[in-house]
């Protein structure tokens, strides 16, 4: 069966200072998704982003950036040069192929407080 | 602006009174499903419906019911409420399987 871990539950920073979420998996499927959701206060889920198994490149997005690591199974986030407004708790997911249900499996989450 | 919406956003209930979460999607979205969020148990899936007529269970079904009558519409019903269904509720849909989801912006439901 699938598993998603999030060490950390919460993590706390200064603005400015990076920081990275870690997130490990386990799973049976050779062909298998990973995302990133971020939930703020308001409580809405917010996609970051989609991986496939296949490609372990990494990611930026502006400030943001993944690092897909199969040998270790883990998808990490780093938010560099971190805002009060990445104030939120991020949760990371996978969804394998044979999954008929399209189901998520979801991680703790992490919550991230980034004081001013 | 491409969205998913439900409806109400927050609702307080007793037990036993039949009640109905609307969820609508207007990106012509295949798959449609359902989760809950609980401290502690994260984000489960509810049910979840690949199309039009075709529904089925996720990891936590007991107590709910889906329809999927439109290709829009994915109402989860509450025949008789109970209070360990107090929870956060999400609506999410895709494309189509191993797509990306789009939830939501949740229902917070408390049943007393």
């Amino acid at each position: 069966a699938q598993k998603v871990t999030q060490a950390q539950t919460e993590i706390s920073v200064v603005e400015k200072e990076d920081v990275t979420l870690d997130c490990v998996y386990e799973t049976r499927d050779t062909t298998y998704y990973l995302f990133w959701y971020k939930q703020p206060p308001s409580g809405e889920l917010v996609f970051l982003i989609r991986r496939n198994s296949f490609d372990e490149q990494n990611e930026i997005s502006g400030r943001y950036s993944w690092n897909f690591q199969k040998s270790t199974s883990s998808f990490n986030f780093t938010i560099t040069a971190s805002q009060v407004v990445d104030s939120a708790v991020y949760f990371c997911a996978l969804s394998e192929r044979n999954n008929a249900g399209n189901m998520l499996t979801f991680g703790g989450g992490t919550r991230l407080m980034v004081k001013p | 602006e491409a969205q998913v919406t439900q409806n109400p956003r927050y609702l307080i209930t007793v037990t036993g009174k039949k009640l109905t979460v609307t969820c609508s999607q207007n990106m012509n979205h295949e798959y449609m499903s359902w989760y809950r969020q609980d401290p502690g148990l994260g984000l489960r899936q509810i049910y979840y419906s690949m199309n039009v007529e075709v529904t089925d269970k996720g990891d936590v079904p007991e107590g709910y019911k889906v329809s999927r009558k439109e290709k829009r519409n994915f109402p989860l019903i509450l025949e008789s409420p109970s209070p360990n269904q107090t929870s956060l509720y999400f609506c999410a849909s895709s494309p189509g399987r191993r797509e990306t989801q789009y939830f939501g912006p949740g229902t917070r439901l408390l049943v007393l």
